[in-house]
């Protein structure tokens, strides 16, 4: 079955505590992505790739690292977490084309930071 | 800078009733406009994406259209089911930010009432 699988789905965790929220998906596609969901501010991106070893911020990139070392999977770091940083966040992928493709998204990570 | 707006932000219906969710934006210069769907708990479902060249796309009882020169486009449900309940985003990937760039909608949160 072709997804994007994220993990943990939920987390609770201190100020400060390393994490990393993983994500791979099984369709070989080209373009990753992560965004966050937070009320009343809708969806918006924090990091995106375009292929292995190829990375560049989205709009809201401050206080997360990722890497894509490998094609299936885009890791999103929180190295030094922050209140401001709980919400939901997930991942997306879709194959590269000039005209756009649907993106395929998984089922989110609820991040509580206190 | 891409911006897209959704209007209403909730919307509530008696089932069997034929419905319209609106979404607008400001850079008509886009390479798709997409729909989704955001069940509670879970991530996006690409519903239906119009190329910036169509006019409209059908799936089902889901019917989208795009009008680029006003900035607009619908999505019509028929026949609506409790099932159909959900949050409804949009999204709009501008020309110059790339074709997976989505810029996303606050979405409208639908209820079916049985």
């Amino acid at each position: 079955e072709a997804q994007v699988t994220q993990n943990p789905r939920y987390l609770i965790t201190v100020t400060g505590k390393k994490l990393t929220v993983t994500c791979s998906q099984n369709m070989n596609h080209e373009y990753m992505s992560w965004y966050r969901q937070d009320p009343g501010l809708g969806l918006r991106q924090i990091y995106y790739s375009m292929n292995v070893e190829v990375t560049d911020k989205g709009d809201v990139p401050e206080g997360y690292k990722v890497s894509r070392k490998e094609k299936r999977n885009f890791p999103l770091i929180l190295e030094s977490p922050s209140p401001n940083q709980t919400s939901l966040y997930f991942c997306a992928s879709s194959p590269i084309t000039g005209i756009g493709q649907p993106q395929h998204f998984g089922d989110g990570t609820r991040l509580s930071i206190l | 800078k891409q911006e897209v707006t959704q209007i209403p932000a909730a919307l509530s219906v008696p089932e069997g009733e034929n419905l319209v969710l609106n979404c607008s934006f400001t850079d008509s210069a886009i390479y798709n406009l997409q729909w989704f769907r955001q069940d509670p708990g879970k991530g996006l479902t690409s519903l239906l994406l119009i190329q910036s060249s169509q006019r409209e796309q059908t799936s089902g009882r889901l019917n989208a259209s795009l009008d680029k020169s006003s900035g607009r486009s619908t999505l019509y449900i028929a026949a609506s089911q409790p099932g159909d309940s959900a949050t409804y985003l949009c999204a709009a990937p501008p020309r110059l930010q790339g074709a997976q760039k989505l810029v996303f909608g606050q979405g409208t949160r639908l209820t079916i009432n049985p």
